[in-house]
């Protein structure tokens, strides 16, 4: 079946630093989400990707689908302490499933 | 409050127990879906409805687990003879169509002792 795959799991930074996280499918996807999940919290949708190679900014965070849209990435400029969570790409399977990659749990130190 | 809710938040049981789920879904969402999450793993799809209508179950979801949307609103899932295995955050999410954003609820956190 399809998998999603991250990396890194587990990035450390110090505040101010860059981040990203990548993201890899093994099929290619009709779309990719992502989404942040802080400490104790639940899943919170960030932005969805639709077009190969489509470029997204929101503030500090940029993410891009790669042009066989079968990868994804994630980058942070600046790191700010409030980044601190788990951050999941999500692709779909056919049909309606949403595949959730295993995340990339990022810490901030000030 | 006109986000997804969940009841109860946190369960604890004892193997061999029935343990059920709610989730309200907001209103105007008619479709529904089940999921597990374990630490250090992303969600795990189970379920999927579509209104009342189940549409799709994954592997997961063995026989002893079923779920249930009875007038395309709330939904539960109940676990029958729980396992110390079933012990995760079970979420549940809804949106309003297959484009649109997927809003999660807190989540039920379940413990089999």
């Amino acid at each position: 079946g399809q998998q999603v795959m991250q990396i890194p799991q587990y990035q450390h930074v110090q505040e101010g630093e860059d981040f990203t996280t990548y993201c890899n499918s093994s099929t290619t996807l009709s779309n990719i989400q992502w989404y942040k999940q802080r400490p104790g919290g639940h899943p919170v949708f960030l932005i969805q990707l639709v077009k190969s190679g489509e470029v997204k900014k929101q503030k500090r965070l940029t993410f891009q689908f790669g042009e066989a849209k079968k990868n994804s990435s994630l980058h942070i400029t600046a790191t700010q302490t409030t980044d601190v969570g788990t951050y999941f790409c999500a692709g779909f399977q056919a049909g309606t499933a949403l595949i959730f990659g295993k995340g990339t749990t990022l810490s901030v130190s000030s | 409050d006109t986000g997804v809710s969940q009841n109860p938040r946190h369960k604890i049981t004892k193997r061999g127990q029935n343990v059920t789920f709610r989730c309200d879904p907001i209103s105007e969402h008619n479709r529904l879906y089940w999921y597990r999450q374990t630490l250090g793993q992303g969600p795990e799809f189970l379920t999927y409805f579509q209104n009342e209508a189940q549409l799709e179950k994954s592997r997961l979801l063995s026989d002893r687990f079923s779920a249930e949307r009875p007038k395309g609103s709330f939904s539960t899932l109940e676990i029958q003879r729980t396992e110390q295995g079933d012990s995760a955050m079970y979420l549940c999410a809804s949106r309003l169509s297959r484009g649109d954003t997927q809003y999660f609820g807190p989540g039920t956190r379940l413990t089999v002792l």
